[in-house]
């Protein structure tokens, strides 16, 4: 089955800590996000990817990096100068060609950081 | 980046149509429209894009007007697992480029039996 995965579903970290969420997707789509979504709230752009090795800041880049070296995945790595990185975090990806704007996501991965 | 205002919760019972609205006053000459339906703790799910007029699939319609500042998404005969967050995304075509990709709060649809 085609689609997105995300691991690990669940992750605890102390405060301090770089941690790396993973995305993979055989979906052989071109672009590929990162989202965060905190309580009650809607998703809002962290990084963006529209080709391997290239991806662009969201609108909350602060505190987070990316890295695109294969098309399949797209990791993001919650620094420790992320101030209230406790969040549920959701990959997507598209294929990118024009008038396609569906996104197909991941099933998230929910972060708590003490 | 068009900003989007949708009504924050809508309750409905089964069977009934549901119609949700989005308001996007400054949408651009080259922004499409799509919605997206969220179950807890889950990624969003696409439901449906436009550009204008009217866009029909399997689960839902999509209604445009000729001013586009404004967009309504129909569900047909809701069930109860229709139950979920809605949200409406307006941004420009993919490859443009776009700093800033948000989803509203989106609206909170209850149904009922």
């Amino acid at each position: 089955d085609g689609g997105i995965t995300q691991s690990p579903k669940y992750l605890f970290r102390k405060e301090g800590q770089n941690v790396t969420l993973s995305c993979e997707q055989n979906l052989n789509h071109d672009a590929m996000y990162w989202y965060r979504q905190d309580p009650g709230q809607g998703l809002r752009l962290i990084y963006y990817s529209q080709i391997v090795n290239d991806f662009q800041k969201g609108d909350i880049a602060e505190g987070y990096s990316v890295s695109r070296e294969k098309k399949e995945s797209f990791p993001l790595t919650v620094t420790s100068a992320q101030k209230n990185p406790t969040a549920f975090y959701l990959c997507a990806s598209s294929t990118g060609l024009a008038g396609d704007y569906e996104q197909y996501f991941g099933p998230g991965t929910r972060l708590t950081v003490t | 980046l068009a900003k989007t205002t949708q009504p924050i919760s809508m309750d409905s019972y089964e069977g009934q149509e549901v119609n949700i609205t989005c308001s996007h006053n400054n949408i651009a000459t080259n922004d499409y429209i799509t919605w997206y339906q969220q179950f807890p703790s889950q990624g969003p799910r696409f439901i449906i894009q436009g550009y204008k007029t009217k866009v029909t699939n399997e689960v839902a319609s999509l209604f445009i007007p000729a001013d586009r500042k404004s967009s309504t998404l129909s569900l047909p005969r809701v069930s109860l697992s229709d139950t979920a967050v809605y949200y409406c995304l307006v941004a420009p075509p993919w490859r443009t480029g776009y700093s800033t990709l948000t989803f509203g709060k989106g609206t909170m649809l209850l149904v009922s039996p």
